[in-house]
């Protein structure tokens, strides 16, 4: 089953709002957590690195105001497209590492939430 | 910028083994070498690691070579589901190691 769920899945939003995707980690606590963008037939594009109870880093390029991270809890970092915009429609997926299996940790993905601004 | 080459696509018939290429030839010695693959609209699964020795799950098989500038993923009978792009990722594993992910490789099985 998925350690790593995001919600939601599609998310359809007029430009000019505000839309949060909220990422979990299932039966294991992750102080860090990432954040990916993947436009059509593109590889995925590290945008941040959300680290419980301080701020996010951010990948060089991407807007730290526009794309807002918070991760309050062990469990979960939810990541804000503000004031969205056509050009911002993507999938967005989120990861974790497992640590639980030993001293190198799988990093488990989302299963992606599908932004279309229109 | 990743740190590895691969294919742009291949193709394997139902059945045969895969066997996916990737050059990380400026892997640092604490790096270890990983495996994932997309199918169209998931997120990425990850399906196997290592560091220096060859290794074996459910899924596939790693074989990485002696100097570890380049390794192997092999999928052992391959499978229609098995059509994705694989990742190959060279990362070290402390909690806040970041994936970079290359363009990887488009595998395509046909039956």
């Amino acid at each position: 089953g998925a350690v790593v769920s995001q919600h939601p899945s599609r998310v359809i939003c007029k430009s000019g709002t505000s839309v949060k995707i909220e990422c979990r980690s299932l039966d294991f606590q992750a102080t860090t957590m990432f954040w990916y963008r993947q436009f059509p037939k593109q590889s995925l594009m590290l945008m941040a690195t959300s680290n419980e109870g301080s701020k996010a880093t951010y990948e060089q390029g991407v807007e730290k105001d526009k794309f807002l991270i918070n991760h309050a809890s062990l469990t979960l970092s939810t990541l804000t497209v503000t004031s969205a915009h056509p050009e911002d429609s993507s999938f967005y997926i989120c990861s974790a590492r497992d640590w639980r299996g030993g001293n190198t940790g799988e990093l488990f993905f989302g299963e992606g939430s599908r932004l279309t601004v229109l | 910028d990743a740190k590895t080459t691969q294919p742009t696509s291949m193709d394997c018939a139902e059945g045969r083994a895969a066997n996916l290429p990737c050059n990380h030839s400026t892997i640092s010695g604490n790096e270890y070498v990983y495996w994932y693959r997309q199918i169209h609209s998931q997120g990425p699964q990850y399906i196997i690691h290592g560091l220096k020795n060859n290794e074996t799950n459910e899924m596939a098989s790693l074989i990485i070579t002696e100097d570890r500038k380049s390794s192997t993923l092999i999928l052992p009978h391959a499978t229609l589901r098995d059509t994705a792009v694989y990742y190959c990722i060279v990362t070290g594993v402390q909690g806040a190691q970041k994936l970079v992910f290359g363009q990887g490789t488009r595998l395509t099985i046909n039956p």
